[in-house]
């Protein structure tokens, strides 16, 4: 069974960095064709696609976003990490990271997401 | 990058009626390939977002047969035969053929 989790803070302060991390179980990210994906969604708004990073270490990110983001990985921990930087109160959102399957291309499962408030 | 929109962003169904939704992508979502991607989510009431269809049509493990998708190139749709109250929710079209991905605005769906 695939599971995936977020974790970090609940609240940063503004022009802080963000630090979330996303613990999956039920695969791994060395295995050949594994992706993980991260997503937002402002309260009440839209999702919004943030980011990629696949078994080889390559990545990928939303265009207006790519400056302040970074993803990577710890496989012997089977994490993902998303680090963005110059949080702004508009950046508060729950954040979900999912399986990207491919063959499918589908984001399946996704974790159960971390709000995070950008506050002073 | 490719936008999405969906129309309309809420519509309210009485349990037993059809629901439509139409999304439109501001580029092809066919590719080379002979595949086109096109997926459909739905976001229930609290939680997370799950996997509905994929490549246009191909309905997700579990999803009950009253869904369906279709469409091609730049317009799609989603298809509700008999609305039932577990259906409430938003409901997102995403394109994954190109990088960043992206995602519609939502479609939330009420039961009158």
């Amino acid at each position: 069974q695939v599971t995936l989790k977020e974790s970090g803070p609940a609240l940063v302060k503004p022009t802080q960095t963000l630090t979330l991390t996303c613990t999956f179980s039920g695969f791994s990210l060395s295995t050949s064709g594994m992706r993980v994906s991260w997503i937002r969604q402002p309260p009440g708004k839209a999702l919004e696609w943030l980011a990629r990073i696949d078994w080889d270490d390559d990545k990928f990110y939303s265009t207006s976003l790519k400056t302040r983001l970074t993803i990577s990985k710890d496989t012997s921990k089977n994490q993902v990490v998303l680090t963005m930087t110059n949080m702004d109160p508009v950046d508060t959102a729950t954040y979900y990271c999912a399986r990207f399957n491919s063959g499918t291309d589908t984001l399946s499962p996704w974790g159960q997401g971390t709000l995070v408030t950008v506050s002073s | 990058d490719i936008v999405m929109t969906q129309t309309p962003l809420s519509l309210s169904v009485t349990p037993g009626q059809p629901a439509s939704i139409s999304c439109k992508s501001s580029q092809s979502l066919l590719h080379s390939d002979g595949r086109t991607y096109l997926y459909w989510y739905l976001q229930k009431p609290g939680q997370s977002p799950q996997l509905l269809i994929y490549e246009v049509s191909n309905r997700f493990s579990g999803v009950p047969d009253r869904f369906s998708g279709s469409g091609s190139g730049t317009d799609f749709t989603l298809k509700i035969s008999r609305v039932e109250a577990e259906d409430v929710g938003v409901y997102y079209c995403m394109q994954c053929i190109q990088l960043p991905y992206s995602f519609g605005q939502g479609t939330k769906l009420e039961i009158k």
